[in-house]
Protein backbone atom coordinates (compact mmCIF):
# COMPACT_ATOMS: atom_id res chain seq x y z
CA UNK A 1 0.00 0.00 0.00
CA UNK A 2 0.93 3.50 -0.72
CA UNK A 3 1.53 5.66 1.78
CA UNK A 4 1.95 9.09 0.03
CA UNK A 5 1.23 9.13 -3.63
CA UNK A 6 2.07 12.14 -6.47
CA UNK A 7 1.34 12.03 -10.03
CA UNK A 8 3.03 12.62 -12.57
CA UNK A 9 6.16 10.57 -11.88
CA UNK A 10 8.04 12.66 -14.92
CA UNK A 11 6.38 15.88 -16.21
CA UNK A 12 8.00 18.03 -19.17
CA UNK A 13 6.26 20.72 -20.67
CA UNK A 14 7.30 23.85 -22.56
CA UNK A 15 7.76 27.37 -20.83
CA UNK A 16 4.76 29.18 -20.02
CA UNK A 17 2.63 26.51 -19.68
CA UNK A 18 0.05 25.59 -16.78
CA UNK A 19 0.58 22.51 -14.94
CA UNK A 20 -0.82 20.51 -11.93
CA UNK A 21 0.77 17.98 -9.72
CA UNK A 22 -1.48 16.01 -7.58
CA UNK A 23 -0.91 14.40 -4.00
CA UNK A 24 -2.66 11.67 -2.13
CA UNK A 25 -1.67 10.11 1.39
CA UNK A 26 -3.48 7.02 2.55
CA UNK A 27 -1.89 7.51 6.31
CA UNK A 28 -4.54 9.96 8.05
CA UNK A 29 -2.39 12.43 8.60
CA UNK A 30 -3.74 15.89 9.30
CA UNK A 31 -0.34 18.14 8.18
CA UNK A 32 0.66 18.12 4.47
CA UNK A 33 3.91 19.92 2.95
CA UNK A 34 5.48 20.92 -0.71
CA UNK A 35 9.12 20.43 -1.24
CA UNK A 36 11.37 21.25 -3.81
CA UNK A 37 15.04 19.66 -4.39
CA UNK A 38 16.68 21.20 -6.89
CA UNK A 39 19.68 19.98 -8.87
CA UNK A 40 21.99 20.28 -5.58
CA UNK A 41 19.92 18.08 -3.86
CA UNK A 42 18.55 20.82 -0.77
CA UNK A 43 14.66 19.88 0.08
CA UNK A 44 12.95 23.13 0.65
CA UNK A 45 9.82 23.96 1.91
CA UNK A 46 7.36 25.39 -0.08
CA UNK A 47 3.44 25.55 1.64
CA UNK A 48 2.21 23.56 4.39
CA UNK A 49 -1.47 22.30 4.87
CA UNK A 50 -3.44 21.39 8.31
CA UNK A 51 -6.84 20.23 7.24
CA UNK A 52 -7.14 21.60 4.52
CA UNK A 53 -5.99 25.44 5.88
CA UNK A 54 -2.95 27.10 4.68
CA UNK A 55 -0.72 26.98 7.44
CA UNK A 56 2.83 27.54 6.15
CA UNK A 57 3.60 29.80 2.68
CA UNK A 58 7.14 30.25 2.21
CA UNK A 59 8.17 32.92 -0.15
CA UNK A 60 7.53 31.34 -3.45
CA UNK A 61 6.32 32.79 -6.75
CA UNK A 62 2.13 33.41 -6.74
CA UNK A 63 2.34 31.21 -9.94
CA UNK A 64 2.57 28.78 -7.46
CA UNK A 65 -0.98 27.77 -6.12
CA UNK A 66 -1.68 24.58 -3.67
CA UNK A 67 -4.74 23.36 -3.27
CA UNK A 68 -6.24 21.01 -0.63
CA UNK A 69 -9.85 20.04 -1.22
CA UNK A 70 -9.99 17.41 1.63
CA UNK A 71 -7.06 16.57 3.90
CA UNK A 72 -6.20 13.71 2.25
CA UNK A 73 -5.14 15.37 -1.19
CA UNK A 74 -2.90 18.11 -1.89
CA UNK A 75 -2.31 19.38 -5.18
CA UNK A 76 0.14 21.98 -6.85
CA UNK A 77 -1.10 23.92 -9.77
CA UNK A 78 2.17 26.10 -11.48
CA UNK A 79 0.92 28.45 -13.95
CA UNK A 80 3.29 30.26 -16.62
CA UNK A 81 6.23 27.57 -16.41
CA UNK A 82 9.86 28.74 -16.55
CA UNK A 83 12.96 27.66 -16.42
CA UNK A 84 14.04 27.81 -13.00
CA UNK A 85 11.26 25.55 -12.32
CA UNK A 86 12.89 22.19 -13.12
CA UNK A 87 13.57 20.63 -10.28
CA UNK A 88 11.76 17.48 -8.28
CA UNK A 89 8.81 18.27 -6.80
CA UNK A 90 7.85 16.32 -3.10
CA UNK A 91 4.74 15.70 -1.18
CA UNK A 92 4.81 14.79 2.49
CA UNK A 93 2.79 14.43 5.69
CA UNK A 94 2.49 14.29 8.96
CA UNK A 95 0.57 13.76 11.89
CA UNK A 96 0.93 16.87 13.38
CA UNK A 97 1.72 20.55 12.25
CA UNK A 98 4.92 22.59 13.10
CA UNK A 99 5.74 23.23 15.29
CA UNK A 100 4.41 19.91 16.56
CA UNK A 101 7.13 17.58 16.16
CA UNK A 102 6.44 14.44 13.95
CA UNK A 103 8.23 12.79 11.16
CA UNK A 104 7.24 13.59 7.36
CA UNK A 105 6.56 10.70 4.83
CA UNK A 106 7.58 11.79 1.75
CA UNK A 107 5.81 10.64 -1.74
CA UNK A 108 8.10 9.36 -4.44
CA UNK A 109 8.19 13.12 -5.91
CA UNK A 110 7.72 14.48 -9.45
CA UNK A 111 10.28 15.24 -12.01
CA UNK A 112 9.48 18.16 -13.65
CA UNK A 113 11.36 19.82 -16.83
CA UNK A 114 10.68 22.96 -18.38
CA UNK A 115 12.31 23.07 -21.70
CA UNK B 1 19.04 31.61 9.52
CA UNK B 2 18.89 28.26 10.31
CA UNK B 3 21.59 26.04 8.46
CA UNK B 4 22.91 22.67 8.50
CA UNK B 5 25.82 21.16 6.90
CA UNK B 6 26.51 17.80 6.08
CA UNK B 7 30.02 16.27 5.57
CA UNK B 8 31.42 14.79 3.27
CA UNK B 9 29.13 15.49 0.30
CA UNK B 10 30.36 11.74 -0.91
CA UNK B 11 31.76 8.73 0.81
CA UNK B 12 32.77 5.04 -1.11
CA UNK B 13 32.94 2.48 1.52
CA UNK B 14 34.28 -1.20 1.08
CA UNK B 15 31.48 -2.93 2.55
CA UNK B 16 31.92 -4.11 6.00
CA UNK B 17 34.10 -0.36 6.45
CA UNK B 18 32.73 1.44 9.43
CA UNK B 19 32.08 5.37 8.90
CA UNK B 20 30.83 8.13 10.30
CA UNK B 21 28.68 11.28 8.29
CA UNK B 22 28.62 14.30 9.94
CA UNK B 23 25.35 16.88 9.76
CA UNK B 24 26.64 20.26 11.46
CA UNK B 25 23.79 23.05 12.14
CA UNK B 26 22.96 26.45 13.20
CA UNK B 27 19.36 27.08 14.82
CA UNK B 28 17.69 29.62 17.36
CA UNK B 29 17.33 26.31 19.86
CA UNK B 30 17.02 22.98 18.28
CA UNK B 31 13.56 21.45 18.55
CA UNK B 32 14.92 17.85 16.84
CA UNK B 33 17.08 16.81 14.42
CA UNK B 34 16.02 14.07 11.77
CA UNK B 35 17.72 11.69 9.31
CA UNK B 36 16.56 10.69 6.30
CA UNK B 37 17.86 8.40 3.92
CA UNK B 38 17.07 8.86 -0.13
CA UNK B 39 17.05 6.67 -2.69
CA UNK B 40 17.75 7.31 -6.46
CA UNK B 41 14.54 8.20 -7.76
CA UNK B 42 12.58 8.14 -4.82
CA UNK B 43 11.63 10.49 -1.83
CA UNK B 44 13.33 10.37 1.65
CA UNK B 45 12.83 7.71 4.16
CA UNK B 46 12.35 8.71 7.40
CA UNK B 47 15.29 6.93 10.15
CA UNK B 48 15.70 8.67 13.14
CA UNK B 49 14.69 12.35 15.15
CA UNK B 50 16.72 13.36 18.15
CA UNK B 51 15.72 15.91 20.40
CA UNK B 52 18.43 17.01 22.97
CA UNK B 53 22.36 16.19 23.03
CA UNK B 54 23.94 13.27 24.19
CA UNK B 55 20.84 11.24 22.66
CA UNK B 56 21.44 8.14 20.56
CA UNK B 57 19.38 5.91 18.22
CA UNK B 58 20.01 3.18 16.95
CA UNK B 59 18.93 0.90 13.76
CA UNK B 60 20.58 -1.73 12.16
CA UNK B 61 24.05 -0.81 11.62
CA UNK B 62 23.14 2.63 11.64
CA UNK B 63 23.19 4.82 14.86
CA UNK B 64 22.73 8.50 15.62
CA UNK B 65 24.41 10.61 18.08
CA UNK B 66 23.52 14.52 18.53
CA UNK B 67 25.80 17.21 20.32
CA UNK B 68 24.75 20.91 20.89
CA UNK B 69 26.35 21.56 17.23
CA UNK B 70 26.21 18.16 14.81
CA UNK B 71 24.88 14.99 14.93
CA UNK B 72 26.67 12.19 13.47
CA UNK B 73 25.57 9.21 11.63
CA UNK B 74 27.70 6.04 11.90
CA UNK B 75 27.41 3.13 10.20
CA UNK B 76 28.96 -0.27 11.32
CA UNK B 77 30.28 -3.05 8.93
CA UNK B 78 28.26 -1.14 6.33
CA UNK B 79 26.62 -3.51 3.06
CA UNK B 80 26.06 -2.18 -0.63
CA UNK B 81 21.91 -2.01 -0.16
CA UNK B 82 22.97 1.04 2.41
CA UNK B 83 23.97 2.57 -0.59
CA UNK B 84 22.04 6.08 -0.45
CA UNK B 85 22.23 9.71 0.42
CA UNK B 86 21.62 10.44 3.88
CA UNK B 87 20.26 14.04 4.76
CA UNK B 88 19.84 15.33 7.87
CA UNK B 89 17.30 17.93 8.93
CA UNK B 90 16.77 20.52 11.46
CA UNK B 91 13.50 22.14 13.24
CA UNK B 92 13.61 25.01 15.48
CA UNK B 93 11.91 25.83 18.50
CA UNK B 94 8.63 27.25 18.53
CA UNK B 95 9.48 29.56 21.12
CA UNK B 96 12.56 31.43 19.40
CA UNK B 97 11.06 31.94 16.31
CA UNK B 98 8.47 34.23 15.72
CA UNK B 99 7.56 32.92 11.71
CA UNK B 100 5.86 29.62 11.27
CA UNK B 101 7.91 29.28 8.62
CA UNK B 102 11.25 29.24 10.36
CA UNK B 103 9.75 25.88 12.24
CA UNK B 104 9.40 23.99 9.36
CA UNK B 105 12.04 21.72 8.53
CA UNK B 106 15.73 22.91 7.23
CA UNK B 107 17.59 19.81 5.56
CA UNK B 108 21.12 19.29 4.81
CA UNK B 109 22.21 18.67 1.05
CA UNK B 110 23.34 15.15 2.11
CA UNK B 111 25.94 13.00 1.46
CA UNK B 112 25.91 10.43 -0.62
CA UNK B 113 26.84 6.82 0.45
CA UNK B 114 28.25 3.93 -2.06
CA UNK B 115 29.20 0.91 -0.23
CA UNK B 116 31.47 -1.41 -2.80
CA UNK B 117 30.89 -5.50 -2.81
Amino acid sequence: DTAVSQTPKYLVTQMGNDKSIKCEQNLGHDTMYWYKQDSKKFLKIMFSYNNKELIINETVPNRFSPKSPDKAHLNLHINSLELGDSAVYFCASSHKPPPGLREQFFGPGTRLTVL
Amino acid sequence: EDQVTQSPEALRLQEGESSSLNCSYTVSGLRGLFWYRQDPGKGPEFLFTLYSAGEEKEKERLKATLTKKESFLHITAPKPEDSATYLCAVQASAKRVSSGSARQLTFGSGTQLTVLP
